[in-house]
């Protein structure tokens, strides 16, 4: 099976724009998650999806936001880009239903605002 | 809310020696799953192993081992035989059983040394 993918995995935005992620899940998986990662907060969890409901939701202002679509693909997207928005976005996936859960990462798309 | 607490920021270990990560974490959940990822330099956040809450036996995945003390909020990280691809940085994570939010350390980055 193929992995989680995103895409795009390097990005450079301006401050003031706004930016869209995109995340394939593992084929079958229905959840995705989203984290931040940045030097200073470390790992951070931002929204989960799940049949394309926002099921929960990190401590994140309203810039950020998010949706499912009904293949699971998802997507994120930040308004207003800020400085401190630079981080890595990863992306998880997990198969929603069995007794033992576990999230599957993709390899993260580097977002700079300058 | 869920708090993981990672008090090695860094760690070192000869090749072929064994090296205990330690975390201790805090949660108000009665049912919830702990994780060690593993972040490469690559940035892929790989699951190295997982423990259920409920089960008093502590998971293993060949060189892996856990040290899963409920009473203490303690779930440590062995690391036996240790090898160069283990050099990376290892993060402690928690999750609820009702969501696929997971909680995690600052983390330890960890360094072989040949």
């Amino acid at each position: 099976k193929a992995g989680v993918t995103q895409t795009p995995r390097y990005l450079i935005k301006t401050r003031g724009q706004q930016v869209t992620l995109s995340c394939s899940p593992i084929s079958g998986h229905r959840s995705v998650s989203w984290y931040q990662q940045t030097p200073g907060q470390g790992l951070q969890f931002l929204f989960e999806y799940f049949s394309e409901t926002q099921r929960n939701k990190g401590n994140f202002p309203g810039r950020f936001s998010g949706r499912q679509f009904s293949n699971s693909r998802s997507e994120m997207n930040v308004s207003t880009l800020e400085l401190g928005d630079s981080a890595l976005y990863l992306c998880a996936s997990s198969l929603v239903g069995t007794s033992v859960y576990e999230q599957y990462f993709g390899p993260g798309t580097r977002l700079t605002v300058t | 809310a869920q708090t993981v607490t990672q008090s090695q920021p860094e760690m070192s270990v000869q090749e072929a020696e064994t090296v205990t990560l330690s975390c201790t974490y805090d949660t108000s959940e009665s049912d919830y799953y702990l994780f060690w990822y593993k972040q490469p330099p690559s940035r892929q956040m790989i699951l190295v192993i997982r423990q259920e809450a409920y089960k008093q036996q502590n998971a293993t995945e060949n060189r892996f081992s856990v040290n899963f003390q409920k009473a203490a909020k303690s779930f440590s990280l062995k690391i036996s035989d240790s090898q160069l691809g283990d050099a990376a940085m290892y993060f402690c994570a928690s999750g609820e059983t009702s969501g696929s939010r997971l909680t995690f350390g600052e983390g330890t980055q960890l360094t072989v040394n040949p």
